[in-house]
């Protein structure tokens, strides 16, 4: 168990509706980050939070946002969806210290499906 | 650029012989950490092996070992005595500006 909380485990919707994922960070850990995985494809970064603040942007679409809120846990939320967003998305954790040897716990993923 | 590149999209090796999963990396910094994952079937992905930039020797971690050179900016896994249970998907990735970066994966099958 990584101590990564992500729910739902699995999401089935249909095109043009909207859903969040949500994701509990490790105990201490200040970072959040999401990945998507498309099937049979590397993991896409997203977007990166820190104590709250976005860090870093990746590859995320403008129908995607995120937050991290007070309590450190953070959702990633899919609108519009469409066929082609239909993937595992990972949330993971590090505690950030700048320290390179800082790996990152990856929670069990949503698996988003979209009919 | 490719922070990180895996050139080996699919491998295959025989149950209990040693297979070697290619990686390199392209980073100017001088402090970076170089990580391996492996996300099996079940699809969650489980940290495996680090190595520091400036560790002098190669990390072990059971029958996982990384083969770091540093000059030609490579970091290759070693899976000794390869088991059906090493099947799956291998991700190398790197830190490096405090910025995590994975490569596209290696997929592993292990052959009874």
């Amino acid at each position: 168990d990584s101590g990564v909380t992500q729910t739902p485990k699995h999401l089935i919707t249909a095109t043009g509706q909207r859903v969040t994922l949500r994701c509990s960070p490790r105990s201490g850990d200040l970072s959040v980050y999401w990945y998507q995985q498309s099937l049979d494809q590397g993991l896409q970064f997203l977007i990166q939070y820190y104590n709250g603040e976005e860090r870093a942007k990746g590859n995320i679409l403008e129908r995607f946002s995120a937050q991290q809120f007070p309590d450190l846990h953070s959702e990633l939320n899919l609108s519009s969806l469409e066929l082609g967003d239909s993937a595992l998305y990972f949330c993971a954790s590090s505690a950030e210290t700048g320290a390179t040897n800082e790996k990152l716990f990856f929670g069990s993923g949503t698996q988003l499906s979209v009919l | 650029a490719q922070k990180i590149t895996q050139t080996q999209p699919g491998m295959f090796v025989q149950e209990k012989e040693a297979v070697t999963l290619d990686c390199t990396y392209d980073t100017s910094d001088p402090s970076y950490g170089l990580f391996w994952y492996k996300q099996p079937s079940s699809g969650e992905m489980i940290f495996l092996i680090y190595q520091g930039s400036y560790d002098q020797q190669n990390a072990t971690e059971g029958r996982y070992s990384l083969n770091f050179q540093k000059a030609r900016k490579s970091a290759n896994l070693v899976i000794s005595a390869s088991q059906l249970g090493d099947s799956a998907m291998y991700f190398c990735a790197i830190l490096t500006g405090n910025q995590f970066y994975f490569g596209t994966g290696t997929s592993l099958t292990v052959i009874p």
